[in-house]
């Protein structure tokens, strides 16, 4: 049963581009997060998606993102016209969401996105 | 809004020695605890995972206590090695699902 896949592994974007990361959950996990990790700090919710519903977007920041996690295919958090400050490692977990206590997040490898 | 903080941010041991790493949080309402490992460049490893109604959990060299009503969590490595040398993060979930990182503690084992 392989894990949370993502891709890239890296990424490098010039200022002003578009960076689309991708992410694959466990299988059988219809619950997928992202979650980013800037430089020096610690991980930060940013959206929380089921298949084609977002349930909690509360940490995304409000232009120039988005995500979506369609009926077939990965998850897809994009990012226009990035700046340096969007620099970061973006990780993606996925659950299956039993809705109890015990319900687990298991990680990705992340996308390293370095803007230039 | 759920607060989750994580001391010391940097620890240093010689190979061997027991440690404590600890998680402290503001709102004592929550689903679960987790432990994390990450290694540098790297995505995270789930280590212990302990429900709100748990009071510790074991996994070889490590045990995670949970008091709750404090908003409390320690980490106990034992034995430590080399290998454990990483960052280790604890997250809480709140109804929600999402889950609120600490900083995280970076470790160094010495041998």
């Amino acid at each position: 049963n392989a894990g949370v896949m993502q891709n890239p592994r890296h990424l490098v974007r010039r200022r002003g581009q578009e960076a689309r990361l991708r992410c694959s959950p466990m299988k059988g996990h219809s619950h997928v997060y992202w979650y980013r990790q800037l430089p020096e700090e610690g991980l930060k919710f940013m959206v929380y998606l089921q298949k084609e519903n977002i349930i909690d977007e509360s940490g995304m920041p409000k232009e120039r993102f988005s995500a979506e996690f369609p009926k077939e295919g990965p998850s897809i958090l994009r990012i226009q016209q990035v700046v340096r400050g969007d620099s970061a490692a973006y990780f993606c977990a996925s659950s299956s969401f039993d809705g109890g206590f015990t319900d687990t997040q298991y990680f990705g490898p992340g996308t390293r996105l370095t803007v230039l | 809004k759920q607060e989750v903080t994580q001391i010391p941010a940097a620890l240093s041991v010689p190979e061997g020695e027991n440690l404590v790493l600890n998680c402290s949080f503001t709102d004592s309402a929550i689903y679960n605890l987790q432990w994390f490992r990450q290694d540098p460049g790297k995505g995270l490893t789930s280590l212990l995972l302990i429900q709100s109604s748990q009071r510790e959990q074991t996994s070889g060299r490590l045990n995670a206590s949970l008091d709750k009503s404090s908003g409390r969590s320690t980490l106990y490595i034992a034995a430590s090695q080399p290998g454990d040398s990483a960052t280790y993060l604890c997250a809480v979930r709140k109804a929600g699902n999402m889950l609120t990182f600490g900083g995280g503690t970076r470790l160094m084992v010495k041998p």
